[in-house]
């Protein structure tokens, strides 16, 4: 099977723009999950979705959203960005009847100028 | 924020030497995992083990569990310099969300 695949690879926008960001996962798979990971604050969760709807969401302020279309493709959105948006945005594909880890994603670089 | 601590916050040890990496959580969990990051790219999975388990091997690794004292410790026997990497551990709470640790950095000199 094709691994979880994120688009763009590597983004630069200003501050105040606004950024979208997409994640296929693992054929089958229908949990996908959003990881931010930066220097200073490491990996933290930003929200799961199942089957379209968000089972669970991390301690991120409203200016970040996400959704899941009905072949399980996730994208997030960032509005507004600030400086301290700038990370590695990961996102993870599982199947939640299996206990196993998850399937990263390679990974978007996002820098806020 | 993030569950717990991981020791030691960065390893440096000779090809095939052990590796021992530490990671203590706050709360109860389901299970934890341990994965492999190289080079601030997206993270592999190594290892899950469930809270009623103690320890589980994959390959060269091994990972133990300490429920009553809520840590765990991997070990990567006869190591690499393939294995350098950041290596994490996560512990798995409700709505299938992942706790991170802070991760532990590893190079293997050849």
């Amino acid at each position: 099977k094709a691994g979880v695949t994120q688009t763009p690879r590597y983004l630069i926008k200003t501050r105040g723009q606004q950024v979208t960001l997409s994640c296929s996962p693992i054929s089958g798979h229908r949990s996908v999950s959003w990881y931010q990971q930066t220097p200073g604050q490491g990996l933290q969760f930003l929200f799961e979705y199942f089957s379209e709807t968000q089972r669970n969401k991390g301690n991120f302020p409203g200016r970040f959203s996400g959704r899941q279309f009905s072949n399980s493709r996730s994208e997030m959105n960032v509005s507004t960005l600030e400086l301290g948006d700038s990370a590695l945005y990961l996102c993870a594909s599982s199947d939640p009847g299996l206990l196993t880890g998850r399937y990263f994603g390679p990974g978007t670089r996002l820098t806020v100028l | 924020s993030q569950q717990g601590e991981e020791d030691p916050q960065a390893l440096s040890i000779q090809e095939g030497e052990n590796a021992t990496m530490n990671c203590s959580y706050k709360t109860s969990i389901n299970n934890l995992q341990w994965y492999r990051q190289n080079s601030g790219r997206g993270l592999v999975h190594l290892i899950l083990i469930r809270s009623n388990e103690r320890e589980k091997h994959s390959g060269r690794l091994r990972v133990t569990l300490d429920t009553s004292k809520k840590s765990s410790s991997l070990l990567i026997t006869a190591s690499r310099a393939a294995d350098t990497a950041s290596y994490f551990c996560a512990t798995e709470e409700y709505g299938n969300k992942l706790v991170f640790g802070a991760g532990t950095i590893l190079r293997v000199k050849s």
